[in-house]
């Protein structure tokens, strides 16, 4: 079964451009978490899909935005990239029922570096 | 300060002995959870918890709900579990708080 799956794996951009990270979830699963991890900062949560929906977000500007496909994959969005915006994001899948179930199951990520 | 706080911060230990890695939390919420992040940044999710204690192989994660308050312990510990290990709780919205993580080194 392949597992949760992130692209690109590398993303270089310029200040001020637009970044786009596509995640792919385990089969089966609807949640579709997304996280940033900066260098020497610990991991900090930043969006949760479910079924098409946003149904979370974390403290993040506007600017930080995805979206859900039918398919349950999910593509993040970085507008108006910042030097800061450099990072790990991480992309992670559940299934859901209305509550936790299970484990999370986590892509390895997109480095994503701004200059 | 931090919703989810861990210590140590860092720890080395001899390969064999026991690892003891404590994490606190301060806000509501409805699973703790334990992440393993080895270098590069890849995360295995370790363990679930809403209470009590799970087991899988030499790591025993378990969550005391009065106090706040969860361990993860490895038993006979091995070089290959050095990486950085994470405890996070999550709310009834999925929304996590993370803490800053464990950095274990393990020598031979």
């Amino acid at each position: 079964e392949a597992g949760v799956t992130q692209s690109p794996t590398h993303l270089i951009k310029t200040r001020g451009q637009q970044a786009t990270l596509r995640c792919s979830p385990i089969s089966g699963h609807t949640s579709v978490y997304w996280y940033q991890q900066a260098l020497g900062l610990g991991l900090q949560f930043l969006l949760w899909y479910d079924e098409g929906e946003e149904r979370n977000r974390g403290n993040f500007p506007p600017r930080f935005s995805g979206r859900q496909f039918p398919n349950y994959s999910s593509e993040l969005n970085v507008n108006a990239l910042e030097l800061e915006d450099s990072a790990l994001y991480l992309c992670a899948s559940s299934p859901w029922t209305g509550g936790p179930v299970g484990g999370y199951t986590f892509g390895s990520g997109t480095r994503l570096t701004v200059v | 300060k931090n919703e989810v706080e861990q210590s140590p911060q860092n720890l080395t230990a001899q390969e064999g002995e026991f690892i003891t890695i404590n994490c606190s939390y301060s806000v509501g919420i409805s699973a703790l959870h334990w992440l393993q992040q080895h270098p590069g940044g890849g995360i295995v999710s370790l363990f679930m918890l809403s209470s009590g204690k799970k087991k899988h192989g030499r790591l025993i994660a378990t969550i005391n709900i009065q106090e706040k308050h969860s361990s993860l312990h490895i038993t006979a510990s091995h070089p290959r579990d050095s990486a950085v290990y994470i405890c996070a709780g999550a709310n009834t919205g999925n929304q996590f708080y993370f803490g800053t993580g464990t950095s274990l080194t393990v020598i031979p």
